[in-house]
């Protein structure tokens, strides 16, 4: 079975800096889709970024990119220029050929004013 | 258009007895996933309903249990509830079983004593 590792469960990032967030995971799969989710305090989760691992170029949403090393199973986002509004719970979620969805455990994100 | 509803938001049930969720997904939109999602394991995939049918099923005895109707909304049962079963159960929608894409709802708390 699938497994996604998200090693930070807190991290903190000073306004207007970048921070950057780990996730690894455990496949046999050569073909399949990983996304990075934001989970707010008290509000819905929405996708932040995905990454299809056939494609060798990162992922870019704006702010955000990822690192993808496919060989490592490594898929990291970065978070550029931080605002106060990027504080959340962000999850690494992995999603297999067969279609279900494996998610970390999460990364709880603090934005310093 | 409307998100991805759920209904009740806030539920306090006993050990022993059972309890019902509802899911609307968004108009359109044909599947349904669940999740259950606690502090240390993050979320796990519950099962996903498309076109009434059980698609993929996570690793949850039987106890956890789902249903989806015709227009698409979907019910998850849990039976004989224990204290582990306290989360934040989601459901996400999309348009098609195995569509990437998911919207995901704001969540049922339920909390066993």
């Amino acid at each position: 079975a699938q497994t996604v590792t998200q090693s930070q469960p807190e991290m903190s990032v000073q306004e207007a800096e970048t921070v950057t967030l780990s996730c690894t995971y455990d496949t046999s799969e050569s073909d399949y889709y990983l996304f990075w989710y934001k989970q707010p305090p008290s509000r819905q989760m929405i996708l932040v970024i995905r990454q299809e691992a056939y494609k060798q170029q990162n992922a870019t949403e704006n702010r955000f990119s990822v690192n993808f090393q496919k060989a490592a199973k490594s898929f990291s986002l970065k978070i550029s220029d931080s605002q106060l509004g990027d504080a959340a719970m962000y999850f690494c979620a992995y999603r297999s050929a067969i279609y279900q969805f494996y998610f970390g455990t999460g990364t709880s994100l603090t934005v310093i004013p | 258009k409307a998100g991805v509803t759920q209904t009740p938001r806030y539920l306090i049930k006993t050990r022993g007895q059972q309890v019902t969720l509802s899911c609307s997904p968004i108009s359109g939109h044909r599947s349904v996933s669940w999740y259950q999602q606690t502090p240390g394991q993050g979320l796990q995939f519950l099962f996903e309903y498309f076109s009434e049918t059980q698609r993929n099923k996570g690793n949850f005895p039987g106890r956890f249990s789902g249903r989806q109707f015709s227009n698409s909304r979907s019910e998850m049962n849990v039976s004989t509830l224990e204290l582990g079963d306290s989360a934040l159960y989601l459901c996400a929608s999309s348009w098609s079983f195995g569509d990437y894409e998911q919207y995901f709802g704001p969540g049922t708390r339920l909390t066993v004593t």
